[in-house]
């Protein structure tokens, strides 16, 4: 079984600060990681994902996460945070060679940024 | 395309109406999956398909709880008889055959058991 931890359940940061969200995962197989965005009312996007290669993974509006295999860990950090990255952020993971398709969950973190 | 599509938005019933919930996935995806998300125990998967056929339904909470896919187009979460516990958002999401593609959600349902 997998399991993700998401230590901050919630992040507060001034606008232009860095941010680091932190996302730990168990998993007795290799996994695959995602990171999923939720603004209010709405569902879920994914963000970025770590499928193989390069450690490091970025996204279109500046957000980059890297994959630790010795930490088991897959970070989200934004150098520059804006009002509009207000949201919460969940790191997702699945099984890699079980043929199991579905998302585990972490238990999110809120980041609200502040003017 | 339109993305998945979910209906009602949100649901007020009372204590003990039977509630259906409708998901409609992308065209192309066969593998749909039905979460519920609440403020105590965060984003749960509580069944999903592929190819219409259920291949993991062990997070549904109890038998008050079921889960169709009649076609490759539509599904349906039915709680009967529901209960004050099971208000919650409900998400449904459909991807591809390969794991390594991503999960599109619906914008969800919001259910409210009075």
């Amino acid at each position: 079984a997998q399991s993700v931890t998401q230590l901050d359940s919630q992040v507060p940061v001034f606008e232009e600060a860095p941010v680091e969200l932190r996302c730990n995962y168990s998993s007795s197989v290799s996994v695959y990681l995602f990171w999923y965005v939720q603004y209010p009312n709405q569902g879920l996007q994914l963000l970025l994902k770590y499928l193989s290669g390069s450690t490091l993974v970025e996204s279109i509006n500046g957000f980059e996460a890297e994959f630790n295999k010795s930490q088991t860990s897959f970070h989200l950090r934004k150098p520059s945070v804006h009002i509009s990255d207000t949201a919460e952020y969940f790191c997702a993971v699945i099984p890699l060679d079980t043929g199991r398709r579905a998302l585990t969950f972490g238990s999110g973190t809120r980041l609200q940024v502040q003017p | 395309d339109a993305g998945v599509i979910q209906s009602p938005r949100h649901e007020v019933t009372e204590m003990g109406q039977e509630v259906t919930l409708r998901c409609k996935p992308i065209s192309g995806h066969n593998s749909l999956f039905w979460y519920r998300q609440t403020m105590m125990r965060g984003l749960e998967l509580l069944i999903y398909f592929n190819n219409n056929v259920p291949i993991d339904d062990s997070g549904m909470p109890e038998d008050r709880f079921s889960a169709k896919m009649p076609n490759a187009s539509f599904s349906t979460l039915k709680i009967q008889p529901s209960e004050p516990r099971d208000s919650a958002v409900y998400f449904c999401a459909s991807s591809r055959e390969n794991m390594n593609t991503e999960a599109f959600f619906g914008q969800g349902t919001r259910l409210t058991v009075v």
